[in-house]
């Protein structure tokens, strides 16, 4: 069975700082990942996802990941961050399901990203 | 633009009624989610459609059904709304594919059980 762990619920940070957001993630077969962004009370936004190819995807935002297999983590890093970056982050990653074999998100705890002036 | 639309933001009801979650997507999208959001929990999936008509449980189907009589709606049914039911209700649709397609999601619906 398949699943991400984030491993930080809460991460601070001052503003124009780097963040980065760990994401752990279990699979026996080949995977594809996404994070995703949630701000306040709104639901939430592909930020980037790795299907196959180069294992340094960039997203919007100025956000990118690494995806490292032998590791199986994905991290989601960015090099200077701003206080409208402040919100929920969800790693995911996707499976085949069903008789349908329809695409499926399994998803991480959430990490709350908060900037500080 | 893409759209995911869900029929309200806040939704307050009493135990025991029947509870009903609405969204309408307009991309044409084969498949759509529901799913429930809690803190330390992320989100779950509770059930999903790929096709009009068509339904597979989730991780957390207990206590709810689903409806998609049309391409673009699919509801959420909470047959007798329980305090534990109490949550962040999310909406999203997909097109089909291999399993890399991204699912956009409406803005959620917060409900309060009684």
């Amino acid at each position: 069975a398949q699943s991400v762990t984030q491993l930080d619920s809460q991460v601070p940070v001052f503003e124009e700082a780097p963040v980065e957001l760990r994401c752990n993630y279990s699979s026996s077969v080949s995977v594809y990942l996404f994070w995703y962004v949630q701000y306040p009370n709104q639901g939430l936004q592909l930020l980037l996802k790795y299907l196959s190819g180069s294992t340094l995807v960039k997203g919007i935002n100025g956000f990118e990941a690494e995806f490292n297999k032998s590791q199986t983590s994905f991290h989601l890093r960015k090099p200077s961050v701003h206080i409208s970056d402040t919100a929920e982050y969800f790693c995911a990653v996707s499976s085949l399901h069903g008789s349908s074999n329809t695409g499926k998100l399994i998803f991480g705890q959430g990490t709350t990203l908060q900037v500080k002036p | 633009d893409v759209k995911v639309t869900q029929s309200s933001r806040y939704l307050v009801k009493r135990t025991g009624e029947k509870v009903f979650l609405e969204c309408v997507q307009d991309m044409d999208h084969e498949n759509m989610f529901w799913y429930r959001q809690d803190p330390g929990l992320g989100l779950r999936l509770i059930y999903f459609s790929y096709d009009v008509k068509m339904k597979e449980k989730g991780d957390i189907p207990e206590g709810y059904s689903v409806s998609r009589e049309k391409k673009e709606r699919f509801s959420l049914i909470l047959e007798s709304a329980s305090t534990n039911q109490t949550s962040m209700y999310l909406c999203a649709s997909s097109p089909s594919g291999q399993g890399g397609e991204t699912q956009y999601f409406g803005p959620g619906t917060r409900l309060l059980v009684l």
